[in-house]
């Protein structure tokens, strides 16, 4: 079975703070991308990353960073947490296999992050 | 832009119903579609992937169809269970190659009662 971790399931920082999230997978996946859950919004994409070192910006990366150092892990970075970053945030992880059809996501458990 | 709508946004049912689960999108230049159930605090787990040339996929109780040129695709949940409960969504993988972005839709709570 594919896994996809979180470091931390809850999480609670003071503004300004800086906070890292990590993901990481054990299924060899080229793409990895990191989501936010707010009610009333739905999931909304942050970054992405197709391979190592890369990466790209989703529809709301304004306020977070994201580093793929190595092939399995991916992390999002809140530079200065705000009060508008509590959120709950989603890893997910896919093949770069669309020809075959090997695209699907999976997704980790999630972090409920609270920015006090 | 990909809008994916699903109707209603919850529904209880009694245990042992069949039920169908919605979701329109409005882009038919689909290369898949995903269906996600939720549980409450929880990350999302793969139930189906319909890829844009099938109708149909089935897995065990759940069985997802798709048809692009009306841009509908339905999940059909045979004899419902309690633990059923939780909310569904379903997702759209856009046509052109290189692009995995994800369009969500907005989600159904199903509530099976016993």
């Amino acid at each position: 079975d594919v896994k996809v971790t979180q470091s931390s399931r809850y999480l609670v920082k003071r503004t300004g703070e800086k906070v890292f999230l990590e993901c990481v997978q054990d299924m060899d996946h080229e793409n990895m991308f990191w989501y936010r859950q707010d009610p009333g919004l739905g999931l909304r994409l942050i970054y992405f990353s197709y391979d190592v070192k890369m990466k790209e910006k989703g529809d709301i990366p304004e306020g977070y960073s994201v580093s793929r150092e190595k092939k399995e892990r991916f992390s999002l970075i809140l530079e200065s947490a705000s009060t508008n970053q509590t959120s709950m945030y989603l890893c997910a992880s896919s093949f770069g296999l669309r020809g075959l059809g090997r695209n699907e996501q999976f997704f980790g458990p999630g972090t409920r992050l609270t920015v006090l | 832009k990909q809008e994916v709508t699903q109707i209603p946004a919850a529904l209880s049912v009694p245990e042992g119903e069949n039920l169908v689960l919605n979701c329109s999108f409005t882009d038919s230049a689909i290369y898949n579609l995903q269906w996600f159930r939720q549980d409450p605090g929880k990350g999302l787990t793969s139930l189906l992937l319909i890829q844009s040339s099938q109708r149909e996929q089935t897995s065990g109780r759940l069985n997802a169809s798709l048809d692009k040129s009306s841009g509908r695709s339905t999940l059909y949940i045979a004899a419902s269970q309690p633990g059923d409960s939780a909310t569904y969504l379903c997702a759209v993988t856009p046509l052109n190659f290189g692009n995995e972005k994800l369009t969500f839709g907005t989600g159904t709570r199903l509530t099976i009662i016993p």
